[in-house]
């Protein structure tokens, strides 16, 4: 069964304080992985797509990369305004569904 | 680039009402559109797919004479909640997939629905 696990389930940092994400996947067929970012009361922001291992992309702080099995999303030197729940989905069939993560809650602490 | 909207953010409606709700694709066309419900601290679950021009797949478990679904062109989709019940106040929110960009999905600021 396709499935998609993200650890840890929150983090709390300080400001400054690098640490990475963590999203796992068990998919027949990864036709891509995405990450995305939401806001309490708000729909997901996107962030990066990654489609084959090894791959990486980079926005501001953040840096996701992946691997056969998993994905990591590390943040560098995050500020309070990257608080927020950070989602993996993975897309496995043709018909463009997502199978998604619970998310992370990551609190920055100034 | 890949903007999407929601009509209305926000709704309060009663018990046994209907209530429709917009998604559009601002600046790219839609082939897909996708609708979601979110629940407190909870990710998204899935309800249905729609194509543009044919019926929406539901997913299991979703009532789809519940949740009428209408994709009637490229930039918009509608989601009706009919007879509305307190069991169905969630967070609503679509996404759409600009085929030109590749898999990605881009969502709306979702939709507050609360039955009295």
């Amino acid at each position: 069964e396709d499935q998609v696990t993200q650890s840890p389930e929150a983090l709390r940092l300080q400001e400054g304080e690098s640490s990475s994400l963590n999203c796992s996947y068990t998919v027949s067929g990864l036709r891509g992985l995405f990450w995305y970012r939401q806001d309490p009361g708000k729909g997901p922001e996107f962030l990066f797509t990654l489609y084959s291992a090894g791959e990486e992309k980079e926005k501001e702080r953040l840096k996701a990369t992946l691997t056969k099995k998993e994905s990591f999303l590390h943040i560098t030197a995050p500020k309070p305004e990257d608080s927020a729940t950070y989602l993996c989905a993975v897309q496995a069939g043709s018909n463009y569904q997502l199978i998604w993560g619970a998310g992370t809650k990551l609190i920055i602490k100034p | 680039g890949a903007v999407v909207s929601q009509h209305p953010s926000r709704v309060i409606c009663k018990s046994g009402t209907s209530v429709k709700i917009e998604c559009r694709s601002l600046d790219f066309q839609a082939t897909t559109m996708f609708w979601y419900r979110q629940f407190p601290k909870q990710s998204l679950m899935l309800m249905a797919t729609s194509n543009e021009g044919s019926k929406a797949t539901y997913e299991q478990g979703v009532e789809k004479d519940k949740f009428l679904i209408n994709h009637a062109s490229l930039t918009l989709s509608t989601l009706t909640v009919t007879s509305a019940h307190p069991e169905d106040s969630s967070f609503y929110i679509c996404s759409a997939r600009d085929q030109t960009r590749g898999n990605e999905q881009f969502f709306g600021p979702g939709t507050r629905l609360t039955v009295l």
